[in-house]
C-alpha cells in the first residue's frame, strides 16, 4: 500500500524520559512534516522538510529534533519529556510545499 | 497569528440536513484552499479543494464556495449523513510554501 506510515501508534512514558517516533512514506514525495494535535483538535506544523533538507521549524522547545535520513523517513525525536507534550503526532508528506498533503494515522503520546 | 479563521468551532445538524463551515483568510497571495476531514483515531485526509480562480467547486455531495473578493471561503455538505460526522480543518496555502489549517469544525449529524 502507498502511504504514510507512523511508529508507534501509542507511546505513554513517564516525564524526563527520552523517545522516537518513526515516520515513513512510500509516495515519492519531496516534502515531509510533523504536526501536533492538541486535545482541542488544533493542528500545529512543528517541522517541515524538504529533500532532507529543514526549511519550517516552527517555535517548538528544542527538546524536539526531527531526523531526516532520507527523502522518505523523517523521525521525530523527544528528549526531557514534559506532561505538556501529551498530543497526537501526525506525520504528513506532500510532493512540495503548498499542495496536498497526505497525512499519517498518527501516534498518541501519553506522559505521565 | 491566526491565518485563517474557521467557524463555528461545532455544529450539529440532522440527518439530510446541509451543514456549512465557513473560513477566513487575510493574505491574497493564498492560491491554494483545501479541505480536510478527519474521523476520530485518523489522520487528517483531504476532501475537496479550490484555486482562487473559480468560484464554486463541487464533488459528490461536497461544495467549496469561494468569494475571493470578501476572502471567505465555505464547505456546504449537501444531504448530510451520520457518517459525515468528523471533524473538518480548512487551509490555506501558497504554492511552493507553508500550510496554514483552520482551527477546526466538530460536525455531528443526528440520524
Amino acid at each position: 500500500d502507498t502511504a504514510v506510515s507512523q511508529t508507534p501508534k501509542y507511546l505513554v512514558t513517564q516525564m524526563g524520559n527520552d523517545k522516537s517516533i518513526k515516520c515513513e512514506q512510500n509516495l515519492g514525495h519531496d516534502t515531509m512534516y510533523w504536526y501536533k494535535q492538541d486535545s482541542k483538535k488544533f493542528l500545529k506544523i512543528m517541522f517541515s522538510y524538504n529533500n532532507k533538507e529543514l526549511i519550517i521549524n516552527e517555535t517548538v522547545p528544542n527538546r524536539f529534533s526531527p531526523k531526516s535520513p532520507d527523502k522518505a523517513h523523517l523521525n521525530l525525536h523527544i528528549n526531557s519529556l514534559e506532561l505538556g507534550d501529551s498530543a497526537v503526532y501526525f506525520c504528513a508528506s506532500s510532493l512540495r510545499s503548498g499542495v496536498e498533503q497526505f497525512f499519517g494515522p498518527g501516534t498518541r503520546l501519553t506522559v505521565l | 497569528q491566526q491565518q485563517v479563521k474557521q467557524s463555528p468551532q461545532s455544529l450539529i445538524v440532522q440527518k439530510g440536513g446541509i451543514p456549512i463551515i465557513n473560513c477566513a483568510y487575510e493574505n491574497t497571495a493564498f492560491d491554494y484552499f483545501p479541505w480536510y476531514q478527519q474521523f476520530p483515531g485518523k489522520g487528517p485526509a483531504l476532501l475537496i479543494a479550490i484555486r482562487p480562480d473559480v468560484s464554486e467547486k463541487k464533488e459528490g455531495r461536497f461544495t467549496i464556495s469561494f468569494n475571493k473578493s470578501a476572502k471567505q471561503f465555505s464547505l456546504h455538505i449537501m444531504d448530510s449523513q451520520p457518517g459525515d460526522s468528523a471533524t473538518y480543518f480548512c487551509a490555506a496555502s501558497i504554492a511552493g510554501n507553508q500550510f496554514y489549517f483552520g482551527t477546526g469544525t466538530s460536525l455531528t449529524v443526528i440520524p
